[in-house]
């Protein structure tokens, strides 16, 4: 069992939907980062999470540290939106290393 | 957050020859992380680089297959030596500041 698991693996929807994408994880963390990789290859970094939950524009995380669990929640989705969606946890016995779960690959359709 | 640059973006190399790769940072960092991402995959470590130190490999992993070099604070490259069509991957450096981990855009390689 990977210490990182994302659900769905997949996920198509269509443009205007409500999009959650969930994280969960079996290693202790300092912080939980929500990444996305568009078709080119580059990563950007969307959020850092230690505790409860982060906003930016239509992009929303959220992590319960007792469940080991973070969502990211995507309102009003654009096809602009997608790309695959990685979950990463910062743990401290792994000094700065991060370990990653599979990504999501989210789809769009106008 | 740090910027940083990283070449080439993508190269198409025949068997057998080797690619640098090379991450230019626009702040001082203390540790760089380069990653390969096979494709669909997610990304594995291959090494810390951390300056004026040998780099720190991960399992499955060697020195003479990715040599990488970290002259100082702002630059590190790494090689992909004697290439087979098995190291077709995505290469990323990343870089963690207290803003959280930035990562590069990317060398696609391609081995023919």
């Amino acid at each position: 069992k990977n210490e990182v698991e994302q659900s769905p693996q997949n996920l198509t929807a269509q443009e205007g939907e409500f999009i959650t994408i969930n994280c969960s994880y079996s290693v202790g963390i300092s912080a939980l980062h929500w990444l996305q990789q568009h078709p080119g290859g580059g990563i950007v970094s969307l959020f850092m999470l230690s505790s409860g939950k982060k906003k930016h524009g239509r992009l929303i995380a959220t992590i319960n540290i007792q469940e080991k669990h973070s969502s990211l929640h995507i309102t009003a989705s654009h096809p602009r939106d997608s790309a695959v969606y990685i979950c990463a946890a910062q743990a401290p016995s792994r000094a700065q290393k991060l370990v990653f779960g599979q990504g999501t690959r989210l789809t769009i359709n106008p | 957050s740090a910027v940083i640059s990283q070449k080439p973006s993508r190269d198409i190399c025949q068997r057998g020859t080797s690619l640098t790769i090379q991450c230019q940072v626009d702040s001082q960092v203390t540790m760089m992380f380069w990653y390969r991402q096979q494709p669909g995959q997610s990304l594995t470590l291959i090494a810390t680089a951390n300056q004026g130190s040998e780099a720190t490999y991960e399992s499955g992993f060697v020195i003479d297959k990715f040599p990488i070099s970290r002259p100082n604070l702002t630059f590190s490259t790494l090689t992909v030596s004697n290439m087979s069509p098995e190291d077709s991957s995505i290469y990323l450096c990343s870089v963690v500041t207290g803003a959280g981990y930035t990562f590069g855009s990317g060398t696609r390689l391609t081995v023919v």
